[in-house]
């Protein structure tokens, strides 16, 4: 079955350290995002790829880090200089504009 | 900038009824694509309903409509016969213009009572 998988679903992480959340689809999507929700808040965009090898700061881009190498691979680095990185992460991709988004489960990061 | 509005940070509705969540949005263009959202306490994100800028007709979904009013910029989330499993959170979102990424409101959560 197409869809997209988000590793891992929990993740721990000690301050100081840089982390990668990994998102892969199998949807032949072109476009991919990433999303940071804070409890009870809505989204907001991180990070987006239209395209490989190309990719676009979202609104609270600064202490992360994306890569686009591959069609079906779009990882998100939570960077130290994230001073408050605890949150869900969610990741998305969508066969262009205009066209709805498909959510992959979201990986739960924790500062310890 | 393009901006969604959700003014109900939480909604109760008995079991069976039927309940409309609201949603307002902000934009000056003239093509863009409505969306709605739920997303249960396990964190997933499950798409709902779509509503294009130029669709005349009001999308629904089964037990969902999509009251939408143009001048009025609104974008209204309608669930007949509430069952216990729409308790969850739920999140209008747009597309469109300038930004090639959606744009999400604060969400509205909501509670079905028995």
């Amino acid at each position: 079955d197409g869809g997209i998988t988000q590793s891992p679903k929990y993740l721990f992480r000690k301050e100081g350290q840089n982390v990668t959340l990994s998102c892969e689809q199998n949807l032949n999507h072109d476009a991919m995002y990433w999303y940071r929700q804070d409890p009870g808040q809505g989204l907001r965009l991180i990070y987006y790829s239209q395209i490989v090898n190309d990719f676009q700061k979202g609104d609270i881009a600064e202490g992360y880090s994306v890569s686009r190498e591959k069609k079906e691979s779009f990882p998100l680095t939570v960077t130290s200089a994230q001073k408050n990185p605890t949150a869900f992460y969610l990741c998305a991709s969508s066969m262009g504009i205009f066209y709805g988004y498909t959510f992959g489960s979201g990986t739960r990061l924790t500062v310890v | 900038a393009q901006k969604i509005t959700q003014t109900q940070p939480g909604m109760f509705v008995q079991e069976k009824e039927a309940v409309t969540l609201d949603c307002t949005y902000d934009t000056s263009d003239q093509s863009y694509g409505l969306f709605w959202y739920k997303q249960p306490s396990s964190g997933e994100m499950i798409f709902l309903i779509y509503q294009g800028s130029y669709d005349e007709q009001n999308a629904t979904e089964g037990r969902y409509s999509l009251n939408f009013q143009k001048a009025r910029k609104s974008a209204n989330l309608v669930i007949s016969a509430s069952q216990l499993g729409d308790s969850a959170m739920y999140f209008c979102a747009m597309i469109g213009g300038n930004n090639n990424d959606m744009r999400f409101g604060a969400g509205t959560r909501l509670t079905v009572k028995p």
